[in-house]
């Protein structure tokens, strides 16, 4: 049982460059969440989903697009990554209870 | 919307003390209450979750206590130790929705 795992764990990209990045869990969870982590900011949400195939805006989407297909993966993408866009990201998901558990996150800078 | 405070912001304490972190939130329509731990660049890590119906959990050293009326959490660590400095993070989560809202968390370090 592995949790929640993220990959990749680091990444540099140049402006306007694209990627994506892969959140995977093996709990069954149905709500599935991506966030981003900024000095003094706390964790903000950018968009989530509660099961295949739906997604959703959180509180900071823009710049972002999701896509979940299968129920265990969600993946965060980015279409022209900006210098605003450096973070870190953090992956949950959460069951019935809504108990959140955390991938361990990926260190993104855009330069 | 819905707030979350944590007071203190920072908090440095000798090894073995007592401590208390506070947490204060502004809806009272909770459905849960989350505490985690995050050390310095890495992910969070869940200590315990309080049901609304629940009015405290403990885990080992860690006691966390929920006082909707009051809109009020408090996490208790007995006999700190320096493996407990970390970044402690409350986490609401309201009945109406399962979005989170993050306090923006108490930096704790113990000193040996």
């Amino acid at each position: 049982n592995a949790g929640v795992t993220q990959t990749p764990k680091f990444r540099v990209l140049k402006t306007g460059q694209s990627m994506t990045l892969l959140c995977a869990q093996d709990m069954n969870h149905e709500y599935m969440y991506w966030y981003r982590q900024d000095p003094g900011m706390g964790l903000r949400l950018i968009h989530y989903s509660v099961g295949e195939g739906t997604t959703a805006k959180g509180e900071v989407p823009d710049g972002y697009n999701v896509s979940r297909l299968k129920k265990q993966n969600f993946l965060l993408g980015l279409e022209s990554a900006a210098p605003s866009q450096t973070s870190v990201y953090f992956c949950a998901s959460s069951g019935i209870r809504y108990e959140q558990y955390f991938g361990p996150g990926t260190r993104l800078t855009v330069t | 919307k819905q707030e979350v405070t944590q007071i203190p912001a920072a908090l440095s304490v000798p090894e073995g003390e007592n401590l208390v972190l506070n947490c204060s939130f502004t809806d009272s329509a909770i459905y849960n209450l989350q505490w985690f731990r995050q050390d310095p660049g890495k992910g969070l890590t869940s200590l315990l979750l309080i049901q609304s119906s629940q009015r405290e959990q403990t885990s080992g050293r860690l006691n966390a206590s929920l006082d909707k009326s009051s809109g009020r959490s408090t996490l208790y660590i007995a006999a700190s130790q320096p493996g407990d400095s970390a970044t402690y993070l409350c986490v609401y989560s309201g009945g109406s929705n399962y979005k989170l809202t993050f306090g923006k968390g108490t930096l704790l370090t113990v000193n040996p």
